[in-house]
C-alpha cells in the first residue's frame, strides 16, 4: 500500500503557543488528504479535507482559524494548532487520497498534549 | 446525521474461536466499507475494504456487506492473541471523495490465550 508519513508522532507544548503537524505522502500524490481528531475511548472524528492549491473544507464546529490547514503541494499537507489550549490535547491523524485511489491511507498520527 | 453504529465492548473471544464484529450505518447511499484495526495509541490499520453486497475474504478476515438492510460485519477466524485491538468500522458515501470517511465508535476484541 501507499505510504504517508506525519510529523511529529509526539508534541508537548505549552499553552498559548503554535504547534505545526505534517502529513507527507512519499510515493503517491495525495490529491486529497484529511484530517481527523480522536479523543481517548472515541472514534475518529473528521476535522477538514484539503484538496491540493486550494482552501479546505471543515467539518462544522471545527474552527478554521484556529486549525489552520495548508495542502500546497501533492505530496504534504500541514496542520497548525494555533493557541493551543489543554483541550486542545488529542490524537490527530492524517490520511491521504489520490486520484488513483479508492481508499485513503492513514499516517502514524500525533500525540499532542498542551500543557 | 450520518451514523456508523457498532458495539463497544468488549468482545472477549477464546484463541482460536471466530470473533464476529457488527457495523450498521444510516447513509444508504453509502458506496464503499472499510474495517480498520487500530492498536492502543497507534494509528489505524486498513483490514478489509467491500464495495458490493456479499462475502469477501482475505486469509483469516471476511467481511459481509448487505446495503438492503445497511449492515457490515467482519469475520475474524482463528483469532489469535495479536488480534487483540479495537476494530473500527468506516463508511466513505462521497464517490467523488474517496477517502472521506464516517468512523463508527469501534468495538474492543480481546483475545484470551
Amino acid at each position: 500500500g501507499a505510504v504517508v508519513s506525519q510529523h511529529p508522532s509526539r508534541v508537548i507544548c505549552k499553552s498559548g503557543t503554535s504547534v505545526k503537524i505534517e502529513c507527507r505522502s512519499l510515493d503517491f500524490q495525495a490529491t486529497t488528504m484529511f484530517w481527523y481528531r480522536q479523543f481517548p475511548k472515541q472514534s475518529l472524528m473528521l476535522m477538514a479535507t484539503s484538496n491540493e492549491g486550494s482552501k479546505a473544507t471543515y467539518e462544522q464546529g471545527v474552527e478554521k482559524d484556529k486549525f489552520l490547514i495548508n495542502h500546497a503541494s501533492l505530496t504534504l499537507s500541514t496542520l497548525t494548532v494555533t493557541s493551543a489550549h489543554p483541550e486542545d490535547s488529542s490524537f490527530y491523524i492524517c490520511s491521504a487520497s489520490g486520484t488513483l485511489n479508492t481508499e485513503a491511507f492513514f499516517g502514524q498520527g500525533t500525540r499532542l498534549t498542551v500543557v | 446525521q450520518k451514523e456508523v453504529e457498532q458495539n463497544s465492548g468488549p468482545l472477549s473471544v477464546p484463541e482460536g474461536a471466530i470473533a464476529s464484529l457488527n457495523c450498521t450505518y444510516s447513509d444508504r447511499g453509502s458506496q464503499s466499507f472499510f474495517w480498520y484495526r487500530q492498536y492502543s495509541g497507534k494509528s489505524p490499520e486498513l483490514i478489509m475494504s467491500i464495495y458490493s453486497n456479499g462475502d469477501k475474504e482475505d486469509g483469516r478476515f471476511t467481511a459481509q456487506l448487505n446495503k438492503a438492510s445497511q449492515y457490515v460485519s467482519l469475520l475474524i477466524r482463528d483469532s489469535q492473541p495479536s488480534d487483540s485491538a479495537t476494530y473500527l468500522c468506516a463508511v466513505n458515501g462521497h464517490p467523488d471523495s474517496w477517502g472521506k470517511l464516517q468512523f463508527g465508535a469501534g468495538t474492543q476484541v480481546v483475545v484470551t490465550p
